[in-house]
């Protein structure tokens, strides 16, 4: 079945540590998307990506990174620079030309 | 900045009941997407709004859009207990960017 993977699905990570948040999808979907999910803020946009070698800040991008070396892949690192890591990302794709997006089931990273 | 606004953030309504969620945006969009999201689980696309007038329905939720007030409503008609969840609004920032800004969420419980 199609779709799209993150993992791991719960992280804890130490201050001061960056992590990696991994996102594949098997969609074919050209375009990828990481949003960061805090409770009564809904989601807010940390980078996107149209496609392959190509991404694009989003509102909240400070403090983390990201690559987009493969279609299918769009991993997000969280850098110790990130000052409140602590939320739930979720990763979308979108097929070009097409406006829905297709979002994982989500890594939520506590820091300790 | 596109700023995306819903309210209530929460709503609590009894089975049978009707109420509307607003979206309210800041700059000019005429595309609008309604998703879903059950307790811990990813969001699914509910509508898809593309033009100033338009209205989708799909069972007990009807969404619509009016591009110049910069408003969307998704109405609930004679709810039950399933539709108890976080509903979001999302709109295109626009100018061929595919940048989505989400609104804060409608948490929904509809009590039986």
């Amino acid at each position: 079945d199609g779709g799209i993977t993150q993992s791991p699905k719960y992280l804890f990570r130490k201050e001061g540590q960056n992590v990696t948040l991994s996102c594949e999808q098997n969609l074919n979907h050209d375009a990828m998307y990481w949003y960061r999910q805090d409770p009564g803020q809904g989601l807010r946009l940390i980078y996107y990506s149209q496609i392959v070698n190509d991404f694009q800040k989003g509102d909240i991008a400070e403090g983390y990174s990201v690559s987009r070396e493969k279609k299918e892949s769009f991993p997000l690192t969280v850098t110790s620079a990130q000052k409140n890591p602590t939320a739930f990302y979720l990763c979308a794709s979108r097929p070009a030309g097409a406006n829905v997006l297709t979002f994982g089931a989500g890594s939520r990273l506590t820091v300790l | 900045e596109l700023k995306v606004e819903q309210n209530p953030l929460f709503l609590s309504m009894q089975e049978g009941k009707n109420y509307t969620i607003y979206c309210n945006y800041s700059t000019t969009s005429d595309r609008l997407y309604w998703y879903r999201q059950d307790p811990g689980k990813s969001l699914e696309s509910l509508f898809v709004l593309l033009s100033n007038g338009a209205v989708k329905q799909e069972g007990r939720l009807m969404a619509s859009l009016d591009t110049k007030a910069r408003l969307s409503t998704l109405h609930i008609t004679a709810a039950v207990h399933d539709l108890s969840a976080t509903y979001f609004c999302a709109v295109d920032a626009g100018s061929g960017t595919y940048k989505y800004i989400f609104g804060t969420g409608t948490r929904l419980k509809v009590l039986a």
